[in-house]
This record gives C-alpha cells, structure tokens and sequence, in this order.
C-alpha cells in the first residue's frame, strides 16, 4: 500500500512568488491533514479536511494560504504571495476515519523563501 | 494555545545506554503519541496511549500515559545507532482530530 506522497520535496523561492504543494493521502483515507514545521520549533496544526470539506482550519496563519481537495482525493496548499516566514517544512498526514485512528505522514515539502 | 513542553532538547549518548524523555501539558489529553522522525522523512508512529496510566511497549521502547493525563514519557532500553533521529511527542483532546506536537528530542548515538 502506498503512502502519503508529497510534492515537491523541496521547493526554492522568491519572496512575493507564488508556490502550491501538493499531497496524495493514502488511498481511502478520507481525513487528510496539513502541518508546518518552522525551524526548530514543534510542528503546528495547519487544517483538517473530510473528504472535499475543511473541518477546521484554525491553524491557518493568514489569507495568504488556501487549502483545497476537489473530490475529496488529493489536496493542494498555495502560499501567494510567498513571505520569508513561510519557511519551513510543510507535512500533509492522512488517517481513515474520523477520531481513533492515527494518522500517517507524509516525508513533508520543504519550502524556503529568499 | 496549548502547548507541549518536550525535554530534553537533545541527547548524545553511547551506543546501549537507556534513554528517557518526556512531555507535560498544562492541558489534559485523551490521547498522546510518540513519533520519530528520519531525515528526509515523516513523522512516524513509534506508540500510541489512549488512556491515563497506559503503559505501552513497542520492542525496546516503553512509553506511558500519566495518570494526570497532562504528561507521557518514552524511554529507549539499549540504544543503537539506528535509534538516531528526532522523537516527538504529540497530544490529541478529543474535541478535534487535530495533533499538538512537542518541540522533539534530538537523539544522537555514538557507536
């Protein structure tokens, strides 16, 4: 069974640019999740969809992030216009149902912002 | 917000030495998990507690619940190199699915 995949690993840009990531739960989860990792700090809630609809996106740091999932398969995270802050690694995590099941991660999107 | 004071920060240790870390919240979990993280990689779910007092082993780790349900603690029996990585801890309240992680445990094993 495939896991959580992640794209790109790596991702280098201007300040003022835009940039999506994407992720690819494993198949049949209907819960997927995204986090960040800044620097040496703990790794932070982002949002939470239920198939195609956020359940709870009160970790979203401001407008300037939009989190989709069209048909509720895979989602897209884009960051416009980019701000050094939004430095950091950004993970997507998929489990199978709601509550008692773990959630599995994906190797995360590294993103850095010149 | 909540938050997860995780500690030690880091940790350099021999090769077969046990190892011990942990995290308290001023907040009460239903839920607490441990993950590790490799370079270049997830996360990973190392052990998972779901109620206070749980004691949980998964090979050479043990990890607990506190009966407050505001600490866990997981400990490493006999450490080898491929022990090395970032631990984190992670509490979970029930209302919402969503993971409070701790700032991690840099574990480095010297041979």
């Amino acid at each position: 069974e495939a896991g959580v995949t992640q794209f790109p690993s790596h991702s280098v840009i201007e300040k003022g640019q835009t940039v999506t990531l994407r992720c690819d739960p494993i198949s049949g989860h209907d819960n997927l999740y995204w986090y960040r990792r800044v620097m040496g700090k703990e790794i932070k809630f982002l949002l939470h969809f239920v198939k195609e609809s956020k359940q709870d996106e009160s970790g979203m740091p401001n407008n300037r992030f939009l989190a989709e999932r069209t048909g509720g398969t895979y989602s897209t995270l884009k960051v416009q216009p980019a701000e050094l802050e939004d430095s950091g690694v950004y993970f997507c995590a998929s489990s199978e149902i709601t509550g008692g099941r773990e959630q599995f991660f994906g190797p995360g999107t590294r993103l850095t912002v010149l | 917000g909540q938050q997860l004071n995780q500690s030690p920060q880091s940790m350099f240790i021999q090769e077969g030495e046990d190892v011990s870390m942990n995290c308290t919240s001023s907040s009460i979990f239903n839920t607490w998990l441990w993950y590790k993280q490799d370079p270049g990689e997830g996360p990973v779910l190392l052990i998972a507690l779901y109620k206070a007092g749980e004691l949980t082993s998964n090979g050479r780790l043990t990890a607990q619940f506190g009966i407050t349900r505001k600490d866990s603690f997981l400990n490493i029996s006999a450490s080898i190199p491929s022990d090395v990585g970032i631990y984190f801890c992670a509490g979970r309240n029930g209302a919402t699915n969503k993971l409070i992680f701790g700032t991690g445990t840099l574990l480095a094993v010297q041979p």
